[in-house]
């Protein structure tokens, strides 16, 4: 059965502490990890897309990496406005392009 | 450009109810998917609709339909509500062109059942 787990279910930091939040998968064949970022009572925003083991993306603050088992969402000098909760998901080969298997989250929180 | 648009935005019902949500994709986006987030957990698929034909669909009851319409906007009805099934539903455009299949979510629907 496709499943996504994602560690820790929350994360405290203080402002300027960077850290790394894991996202473990196994799917019979990965088409695309995709990161998320959530705020309360919000939808979904996107963030990265990672297709391939050993690829990398970044956006500002963020840095997403992927291996054959897991991705890493690595978080550099954090800001309070990075309080949110940040959401893995994959797609699998053969499936429905639509249908993202999402984790349950990491709740962030970063206190100034 | 608009992002991914839903109506309405909350919504209250009583068991039994139906329900109905809408949702317009982002201009030139083709696919449109549900998902139902209930509280602490991540969205979960309901549908996949992609030039007018369903294309996927999760493990719901067949209280769940949807349709799309020729303009690439989507409904997603919920007949006989139950407690259970209050949540935050999302729906995700994606134009599904070649690689380029990101899915951008909108607000999501608050649903209550009492």
């Amino acid at each position: 059965e496709d499943q996504v787990t994602q560690s820790p279910e929350a994360l405290r930091l203080q402002e300027g502490e960077s850290s790394s939040l894991n996202c473990s998968y196994t799917v019979s064949g990965l088409r695309g990890l995709f990161w998320y970022r959530q705020d309360p009572g919000k939808g979904p925003e996107f963030l990265f897309t990672l297709y391939s083991a050993g690829e990398e993306k970044e956006k500002e603050r963020l840095k997403a990496t992927l291996t054959k088992k897991e991705s890493f969402l690595h978080i550099t000098a954090p800001k309070p406005e990075d309080s949110a909760t940040y959401l893995c998901a994959v797609q699998a080969r053969g499936g429905s392009q639509g249908n993202l298997i999402f984790g349950k989250g990491t709740k962030l929180s970063v206190k100034p | 450009d608009a992002g991914v648009t839903q109506s309405p935005t909350h919504l209250i019902k009583t068991r039994g109810q139906h329900v109905t949500l809408r949702c317009s994709p982002i201009s030139g986006h083709k696919s449109v998917s549900w998902y139902q987030q209930v509280l602490g957990q991540g969205p979960q698929f309901i549908f996949q609709y992609y030039e007018k034909e369903e294309r996927g669909r999760g493990n719901f009851p067949d209280r769940f339909s949807a349709r799309q319409f020729p303009n690439y906007s989507s409904e997603l009805n919920v007949n006989a509500l139950l407690l259970g099934d209050s949540a935050l539903y999302l729906c995700a455009s994606s134009p599904l062109v070649g690689w380029e299949d990101t899915q951008y979510f909108g607000p999501g629907t608050r649903l209550t059942v009492l």
